[in-house]
């Protein structure tokens, strides 16, 4: 089945150590996106690739970084984690056009725990 | 427009009951609105959406309705199921961004 798939589920680091988080893709989308989602809150959009075409919401801090090296995969980098970047991370895939006037096809996220 | 809660609100309802789940959106510009469903431990997952030309949208069970001149969005279940269980979010579209609402938990009593 086509899908979205995040690795690892769980992820512990160390304050101030850098982590990647992984995304990878079977839907062929064009446009893949990182949100941060706080226990309880909704999901919050930090950047998004439109193909190889970085986008980054104003308010992402610059400790949020993004790869995506092909269609398929995309990684979140943060540089220097600190408590408050504990969260779930969620990866989520649209078709290309339209803007952001497409449907989601959201990962089961990484819940990123900050010791 | 962007979303901060620490509480999410709370719909209880009775199995087979209709539920409706209502959304304040914020930005009059928004053109496009979609309705997302989260289950514990899961990543969201599209239930309907529906443009700023309509004012409903039928889908299985659901149907979403769209009043432009309140800024408001509500999203009706019918016959309400234990699967159902979940979060509930609604989400917008104003130019050039993505906004997720605060979302709603719906509890499904059997």
């Amino acid at each position: 089945d086509a899908m979205v798939i995040q690795n690892p589920r769980y992820q512990v680091t160390q304050f101030g150590k850098p982590v990647t988080l992984s995304c990878s893709q079977t839907l062929n989308h064009n446009v893949m996106y990182w949100y941060q989602q706080k226990s309880s809150q909704a999901p919050k959009l930090l950047f998004h690739y439109y193909d190889k075409d970085f986008n980054n919401e104003a308010d992402t801090p610059d400790n949020f970084q993004s790869r995506r090296p092909n269609t398929s995969f995309c990684f979140l980098d943060i540089r220097s984690p600190g408590l408050g970047d504990a969260a779930m991370y969620l990866c989520a895939t649209s078709r290309g056009g339209g803007g952001f006037r497409n449907e989601q096809f959201f990962g089961p996220g990484t819940r990123l725990t900050v010791l | 427009g962007e979303s901060v809660g620490l509480h999410l609100p709370t719909l209880s309802v009775q199995e087979g009951d209709n539920s409706i789940i209502n959304c304040a959106y914020s930005n009059s510009a928004s053109d496009y609105f979609i309705w997302y469903k989260q289950e514990s431990g899961k990543g969201p997952q599209f239930i309907i959406d529906i443009r700023s030309n309509m004012d409903k949208r039928q889908g299985q069970r659901v149907t979403v309705l769209l009043n432009k001149t309140v800024k408001h969005l509500s999203l009706q279940i019918a016959a309400t199921q234990p699967g159902d269980s979940a979060v509930y979010f609604c989400a917008e579209t104003p130019p050039g961004g993505l906004i997720f609402g605060s979302g709603t938990r719906l509890l499904v009593r059997p």
